[in-house]
């Protein structure tokens, strides 16, 4: 593909039910990364999966995130029991290797809690 | 703890001048410090990336520096154009391959 793709562009939720995030990256590149940029603050870093190895799962902010990569490819990002603090966007991003530190984002998912 | 300060302030300037966005950091000893530009409503697109050994990196109209004493990077835009106008986030990288990022500086170009 072209880029690094996301869906759903934006998602509304009510507080409470659990959400999907998706994310296809760059064919070829085996580092992914997850991150959270809520308005006017920086990206916050939530997990990194590195080809086959364990995921970074530092970055998560509590155990009702979770996010899996099937194949080294596809990567899902689950939110359960959504609060209205996860409300933010929620970005991919890809690079060929964890070694390489030029990243390549996505588009973001806009997650609302209401 | 790891800290990057980028001037919360917008940057307002002219067309045509040289827009310069600092980037400081404090405890970290980054391998990689990238330059990424951010428009509304999108996701961070990549610039420039300079190494810790590298003091200057320039693509087109564009100039980065870094100063691994000071602890500082400077991001330069020459012959600024209204199109130039974003929000540009700084993220230093050091072993763990995980970038930490600024919150970014707003960049507005005047016609």
């Amino acid at each position: 593909g072209a880029g690094v793709s996301q869906s759903p562009s934006n998602k509304v939720t009510e507080k409470g039910k659990d959400v999907e995030l998706r994310c296809d990256p760059i064919s070829g590149h085996t580092a992914l990364y997850w991150y959270r940029q809520s308005l006017g603050q920086g990206l916050e870093f939530l997990i990194y999966f590195q080809g086959n190895s364990a995921p970074d799962k530092s970055g998560l902010p509590s155990d009702r995130f979770s996010a899996e990569r099937t194949g080294g490819s596809v990567s899902t990002l689950t939110i359960q029991r959504t609060q209205q603090e996860d409300s933010a966007v929620y970005l991919c991003a890809s690079s060929l290797k964890g070694e390489n530190p030029e990243q390549y984002f996505g588009p973001g998912t806009r997650l609302t809690v209401t | 703890s790891q800290k990057i300060e980028q001037n919360s302030e917008a940057l307002n300037i002219q067309e045509g001048k040289t827009a310069t966005l600092t980037c400081n950091y404090t405890n970290y000893s980054p391998a990689y410090l990238q330059w990424y530009r951010q428009d509304p409503g999108r996701g961070p697109v990549f610039l420039l990336l300079i190494r810790e050994n590298e003091k200057e990196k320039r693509k087109e109209r564009l100039k980065v520096t870094f100063d691994t004493t000071l602890k500082q990077s400077l991001f330069h835009i020459t012959a600024s154009q209204p199109a130039d106008s974003a929000t540009y986030l700084c993220a230093l990288t050091g072993g763990s391959y995980i970038p930490t990022f600024g919150r970014g500086t707003s960049l507005i170009v005047h016609p």
